[in-house]
């Protein structure tokens, strides 16, 4: 059974804290991405890697930067923590391939407070 | 760049009635994939169904069906006979050969009523 996994459901942080999100995933896929979920706004891409120590910016990284040194886990970091970063976050991998599916974590709600 | 627009935020279905969401996507990439996620109230998303821009034939799986118009740009999800199992936020994406990165819309939540 292929396995996306955060390491947190649910978080709460406060502003300023630098923050830690965690993915892995046992299926061995080149490609990791973090998204950001917003009511209305659907999911939008903060970063993806395609190999290890690769990385490359979405369509809105300001605020995160991210972290890629085993194949196997992607970690997306909040360097100062603000309330706007309140957000649902999604962790997805996925081989190699135009046309492959891609496996989501379970999600993280972070809460900024 | 690639979009994907879902024009309907909300819909609902009775119980056994066929639904159709839309979704409409632009790229200039001939090369690309659509697909279909489903993200039900567990969060965790799943591939509903996928379809390769070079076949004409609709992709299906099941109750689920594509109307794929590849000149409009078109990318429709039609659910026959829905289960309550079925209300979910179905997202649309669309990859390309440009890059790997998976483009989403903005979701449409189905609620199917009993």
């Amino acid at each position: 059974d292929v396995k996306v996994t955060q390491s947190s459901r649910y978080l709460v942080k406060r502003t300023g804290e630098k923050v830690f999100l965690e993915c892995v995933q046992d299926m061995d896929h080149e490609n990791m991405f973090w998204y950001r979920q917003d009511p209305g706004l659907g999911l939008r891409l903060i970063y993806f890697s395609y190999d290890v120590k690769m990385k490359e910016k979405g369509d809105i990284p300001e605020g995160y930067s991210v972290s890629r040194e085993k194949k196997e886990r992607f970690s997306l970091i909040l360097e100062s923590a603000s309330t706007n970063q309140t957000s649902m976050y999604l962790c997805a991998s996925t081989p190699v391939g135009l046309n492959t599916e891609a496996f989501f974590g379970q999600g993280t709600r972070l809460t900024v407070v | 760049a690639q979009t994907v627009t879902q024009s309907q935020p909300e819909m609902s279905v009775q119980e056994a009635e066929t639904v159709t969401l839309s979704c409409t996507y632009d790229t200039s990439e001939n090369n690309y994939y659509l697909f279909w996620y489903k993200q039900p109230p567990s969060r965790q998303m799943i591939l509903v169904i996928r379809q390769e821009a070079y076949k004409q034939q609709n992709a299906t799986e099941n109750r689920f069906s594509v109307n794929f118009q590849k000149a409009a740009k078109s990318f429709s999800l039609k659910i026959s006979d829905s289960q309550l199992g079925d209300t979910a936020m179905y997202f649309c994406a669309v990859t390309t050969s440009g890059t790997y990165k998976y483009i989403f819309g903005t979701g449409t939540r189905l609620k199917v009523l009993a």
